[in-house]
């Protein structure tokens, strides 16, 4: 079956670096891949999608790539803020609608 | 202009009930999923609904889960002789038909004592 992995629990910064988190997956690539941010309490917001022909995408200071010879999706946040904070997800979307699949989440701490 | 809205936002409950959640989503929006979300887990699709399709059912985890949606906007889901395993956080989302982006309720809680 298809396993997403995201690549820490946790993950703490210092304000002002830039943020990774990484999405790698198993077996056959998605469709596109999305990045979902969720703070405690609440359901999750969209942020960014990448096709399986798109290397990357840029939305402020977000920025995601997707490379599906190495199965695997990075999203940076530059310049990152104490209010970045939150759990990130990725989510791959498979040609039906339905068949979409979260990752068990980041939860990213930006320290000032 | 409101989003998408659940309700209970908390419920507790006692093994052996049954529980139904709402949600509303946005208005207009054709498509309807529901997730369900343990703690510290990523979000596990449960059903999903398109315009007047027959839903997709296939990630409902037993048979005492289930789900309406009427006239193509309010959903129910229901939980049939609730278990502890049951406790998560159900959430619901919409969107346009075809639209790659899916807007979240706040979810309900469900604690099953």
């Amino acid at each position: 079956s298809q396993k997403i992995e995201q690549n820490s629990e946790a993950l703490n910064i210092q304000e002002g670096k830039t943020a990774t988190l990484t999405c790698n997956y198993t077996n056959y690539s998605p469709a596109y891949l999305q990045w979902y941010r969720q703070d405690p309490g609440r359901g999750p917001v969209f942020l960014l999608l990448i096709r399986e022909n798109e290397k990357e995408k840029r939305k402020e200071r977000l920025k995601v790539t997707f490379d599906t010879t190495l199965k695997q999706s990075l999203f940076h946040i530059t310049a990152s803020q104490p209010a970045d904070s939150a759990t990130y997800l990725c989510a791959l979307v498979y040609s039906s609608a339905s068949k979409i699949i979260f990752g068990s989440g980041t939860r990213l701490s930006i320290r000032p | 202009g409101a989003g998408v809205s659940q309700s209970p936002s908390n419920k507790v409950t006692e093994k052996g009930k049954d529980v139904e959640l709402r949600c509303d989503p946005i208005s207009g929006h054709t498509a309807l999923y529901w997730y369900r979300q343990s703690l510290g887990q990523g979000l596990e699709f449960l059903i999903y609904f398109q315009g007047n399709s027959a839903p997709d059912k296939s990630g409902l985890p037993s048979d005492r889960f289930s789900a309406e949606r009427t006239g193509g906007s309010v959903s129910t889901l229901t939980i049939q002789r609730t278990q502890q395993e049951d406790s998560a956080v159900y959430l619901c989302a919409s969107c346009w038909d075809n639209e790659e982006t899916q807007y979240f309720g706040p979810g309900t809680r469900l604690l099953v004592l």
